[in-house]
């Protein structure tokens, strides 16, 4: 069965670095997602991504942040400087639809440790 | 922002049992409610979803129940199995936008 694949599962940082973390979506599905859970909370939507452009992001999506599709398969989110308030889990999720209705399938996730 | 709501942290049941897992909303525009289950360092895995033109959607153990009216939706799993043991997430989205808006989660144990 098709998956989303998500490396590393877990990268440890310096609090000022940059990091990538790297996401394959399901090969078929044209649309692509990050999504995040600091530990305890809710799972929530940082940006969605098609066609090469942002489609849509949150509030949390600041200019720390940014995505990229480097080739036909890779996904790749970017924090430029990570703060303390950046460790959390990092899902990457993937849909065949565009908006609602839309099940979107997601990696096993990224746990990001901010030193 | 507290548009999906879980109200029950955990649940335990018994095996064999019937497990019944809840979700409140408070956002009328929402029109799809999906349920996934997650594992511990583990992704999201989708279940079941549930169109809000519809009432019920079942497959195999697992049924969805949705109540408009009540802006309420429950995830009924039957028989409950071990294997089921995991936090179950209810998110829901409408149309216009591309996010899930993810409850807090219920934490499911069922025991032999």
């Amino acid at each position: 069965e098709p998956e989303v694949t998500q490396t590393p599962s877990h990268q440890v940082t310096q609090m000022g670095q940059e990091v990538i973390l790297r996401c394959v979506p399901i090969s078929n599905h044209l649309y692509f997602y990050w999504y995040r859970q600091i530990l305890g909370q809710k799972v929530e939507f940082l940006v969605s991504f098609y066609n090469n452009e942002i489609s849509e992001k949150s509030e949390i999506f600041d200019d720390q942040f940014s995505v990229e599709r480097p080739d036909g398969s890779n996904f790749t989110l970017k924090i430029r400087s990570t703060k303390l308030e950046d460790s959390a889990m990092y899902f990457c999720a993937s849909s065949e639809a565009f908006a609602s209705p839309n099940t979107q399938y997601f990696g096993p996730g990224t746990r990001l440790t901010v030193l | 922002d507290q548009q999906v709501k879980q109200n029950s942290p955990s649940l335990s049941v018994q095996e064999g049992r019937i497990s019944i897992l809840n979700c409140d909303y408070t956002n009328s525009m929402f029109d799809y409610f999906l349920w996934y289950k997650k594992y511990p360092a583990e992704g999201p895995t989708f279940l079941i979803s549930i169109s809000s033109i519809k009432d019920k959607n079942e497959d195999g153990r697992f049924t969805v129940f949705l109540n408009k009216s009540a802006k309420h939706l429950s995830l009924h799993i039957v028989p409950s199995q071990p294997g089921d043991s995991a936090v179950y997430f209810c998110a829901a989205s409408y149309h216009g936008t591309d996010k899930l808006i993810f409850g807090t989660g219920t934490r499911l144990q069922v025991f032999p």
